[in-house]
């Protein structure tokens, strides 16, 4: 089992959709969550980040970390056909080197 | 554009050769990070480099070896290619050996294909 779980998708949406993006894990010491977009042929990009558990939210973008479910979401509401990237999730422990551990990343297209 | 950049875009190369990526992280940031993605793995973490000394390491295999050199650009050397070493090939940067939320800019890849 990975240490970090991520549907590949693809996900296809209508524009203007609500979009719900998940990831789960299962070390119990991850305490910074990330997510990462990347547009094809690009690297990622960091979209977002929380601390421990709780919810964050940045214009149309929201993150949520549950950490008694190990389980991290991000919403994207009013999606558009710009949204259209693959998403992906990544987690790092406090203290060390921080460096995350990603998820596979989902496909999201959203269709005019 | 995150600042970073890495060179060359694409690779095709055959089996058993040696190859290297080059790196040049965003002006001002000391820590360099590779990361290979491939589609089965996803995002792998290879190794980073900090101010010219080895940091820390993930999943690198001993055919491949890094170094990052006084101006702050760093290399990525592979050898002995095999097929499963296609994939593309990121290059990381920040500004701090271990931030707390450890934002790092990623470079547009290289692609290496192995034939």
């Amino acid at each position: 089992q990975k240490e970090v779980e991520q549907d590949p998708g693809p996900l296809s949406v209508p524009e203007g959709a609500i979009v719900s993006l998940n990831c789960t894990y299962s070390n119990s010491a991850f305490q910074y969550f990330m997510w990462y977009r990347q547009y094809s042929r690009k690297g990622p990009e960091l979209l977002m980040y929380t601390y421990s558990s709780g919810n964050k939210e940045d214009g149309r973008f929201t993150a949520q970390v549950d950490k008694s479910s190990k389980y991290i979401s991000l919403f994207i509401r009013d999606s558009q056909p710009s949204d259209s990237a693959t998403y992906l999730c990544a987690m790092s422990e406090a203290g060390g080197s921080y460096i995350p551990t990603f998820g596979r990343g989902t496909s999201l297209i959203v269709h005019p | 554009d995150s600042g970073v950049t890495q060179t060359p875009k694409h690779l095709i190369t055959a089996t058993g050769q040696r190859v290297t990526l080059r790196c040049s992280p965003r002006s001002g940031d000391l820590s360099v990070y590779w990361y290979q993605q491939s589609l089965d793995q996803g995002l792998q973490f290879l190794i980073q480099y900090y101010n010219g000394e080895e940091r820390a390491k993930g999943n690198i295999l001993e055919r491949f070896s890094a170094q990052q050199f006084p101006d702050l650009h760093s290399e990525l050397n592979l050898s002995s290619l095999e097929l499963g070493d296609s994939a593309l090939y990121f290059c990381a940067s920040s500004s701090r050996l271990a931030a707390s939320h450890n934002e790092q800019f990623f470079g547009p890849g290289t692609r290496l294909t192995v034939l």
